[in-house]
């Protein structure tokens, strides 16, 4: 069964600080995944697509990386803001049509 | 560049009525994805409506129907609601049939349902 877990569930850190997000996949075939913030109340917002033959790929202070053969990807955010209070969301495609949403870690930062 | 609007963004049915969801998409796009969006849940893709045809549907039964008009704008309905319909949903525009290569979705900020 294709399925996306992602870990921690929830994670409270203080402003200024990194933390990194985990994703797990067991998915097949697989095209390519991608990393989606969003914010409460919005739409998901697409931060990276990493391909198979991707191992990082950064965009500002957010990093994220893929094994391909372990199937996991990780999103490390560097030097954490107010305003990256959000949802991750970690999808895998897997075919034209079909995406695999993980549930999510939900990132609070405090002052 | 307006981005993807869609309309209302909050409503209050009760069960057994009739829903109606629109959205706008992206300038450029033509393609509408929808999905359901659960509190603490990732989003569950409904459907995707490509040239005013559905050519995909998730694992939703037929009380949950679409349209795509020939401007690309897009339309969710849902018949007979339920308690468990209750959930953001979600419009998400792109370019082209699928999701091919690294196509990325353009989402909406959301309608939220309620069913009491």
């Amino acid at each position: 069964k294709n399925q996306v877990e992602q870990s921690p569930q929830s994670l409270i850190i203080l402003e200024g600080k990194n933390c990194t997000l985990q994703c797990n996949y067991t998915v097949s075939p697989f095209s390519n995944l991608r990393w989606y913030k969003q914010d409460t109340g919005r739409g998901p917002v697409s931060l990276t697509i990493m391909t198979f033959s991707e191992n990082t790929k950064s965009n500002g202070r957010y990093t994220a990386t893929l094994d391909a053969d372990t199937k996991q990807s990780s999103l490390h955010i560097t030097a954490s803001q107010l305003s990256d209070s959000a949802s991750y969301i970690c999808v895998v495609k897997v075919s034209n049509y079909q995406l695999i949403w993980g549930a999510g870690t939900k990132l609070i930062i405090k002052p | 560049d307006a981005g993807v609007t869609q309309s209302p963004t909050h409503l209050i049915k009760t069960r057994g009525q009739q829903v109606t969801l629109r959205c706008s998409p992206k300038s450029g796009h033509d393609t509408v994805s929808w999905y359901q969006q659960a509190l603490g849940q990732g989003p569950q893709f409904i459907f995707q409506y490509y040239e005013e045809e559905e050519r995909q549907r998730g694992n939703f039964p037929d009380r949950f129907s679409g349209h795509q008009f020939p401007n690309y704008s897009s339309e969710l309905n849902v018949n007979a609601l339920l308690l468990g319909d209750s959930a953001l949903y979600l419009c998400a525009s792109s370019n082209g049939q699928g999701l091919t290569g690294a196509n990325v979705l353009t989402f909406g900020a959301g309608s939220r349902l309620t069913v009491l």
